[in-house]
């Protein structure tokens, strides 16, 4: 059974970089057939995707156009986690934060427990 | 503005049937994207109900049915219960924004 772990402070201060980390256990991040991907959630945005990160024959990297400025995600191999950096981040970015995999035409699943990430002074 | 629109809310009382609609455009759903649905229970993650427009993951009931039609897509509820009350989501993919985007969702309250 898939299962991922989020991990990242729920505070973080405007201007800032807004780190999160998700552990992956059932599957691999270097799976040819999946994809990794970060969502947000906010009453003013709703469900907005934010970027994902998948290797297929190599990394590939892929960023929604509204954040593709400040965004990061990378793989980590020997951990079998991916990770999310948002730089710049202003109160808009306050939001709870999902990671989910994309299985290959089977939909996206399973969801991170999310985190509540605050940006604020 | 989501680019994929949903009603605000759907109401139906135990035992019925209740439909939530979801319109797109030429570039999502109408340009034959898959359209995956997500229930959300308060307080917890989306879950996917429905993939690839039709398809029920293993264990979701077959009270919930997707249809598509045009670029329109629809998720069927039947026999309502009271743990259906929760929030229901369609996604697609854009190729306009060349990214995922999600329907604005639909608050489900069971009578």
């Amino acid at each position: 059974q898939v299962q991922l772990q989020q991990s990242g402070p729920g505070l973080v201060k405007p201007s800032q970089t807004l780190s999160l980390t998700c552990a992956i256990s059932g599957d691999s991040v270097s799976s040819n057939s999946a994809a990794w991907n970060w969502i947000r959630q906010s009453p003013s945005r709703g469900l907005e995707w934010l970027g994902r990160t998948y290797y297929r024959s190599k990394w590939n990297n892929h960023y929604a156009i509204s954040v593709k400025s400040r965004i990061t995600i990378n793989p980590d191999t020997f951990k079998n986690q991916f990770s999310l950096q948002l730089n710049s981040v202003t109160p808009e970015d306050t939001a709870v934060y999902y990671c989910v995999r994309d299985q290959d035409s089977s939909g996206w699943y399973p969801w991170g427990q999310g985190i509540l990430v605050t940006v604020s002074s | 503005q989501s680019v994929l629109t949903q009603p605000p809310s759907v109401s139906g009382a135990p035992g019925q049937r209740v439909t939530i609609s979801c319109t797109g455009s030429s570039s999502n759903i109408g340009a034959g994207h898959d359209v995956h649905w997500y229930q959300q229970l308060p307080g917890t993650a989306p879950k996917l109900l429905i993939y690839g427009y039709t398809n029920r993951p293993s264990g979701v009931p077959d009270r919930f049915t997707g249809s598509k039609s045009g670029t329109s897509v629809s998720l069927a509820i039947t026999g309502l219960q009271a743990e259906d009350e929760a929030d229901y989501y369609c996604q697609s993919y854009d190729s306009s924004l060349s990214g995922w985007v999600f329907g604005g969702g639909t608050k489900l309250t069971v009578l």
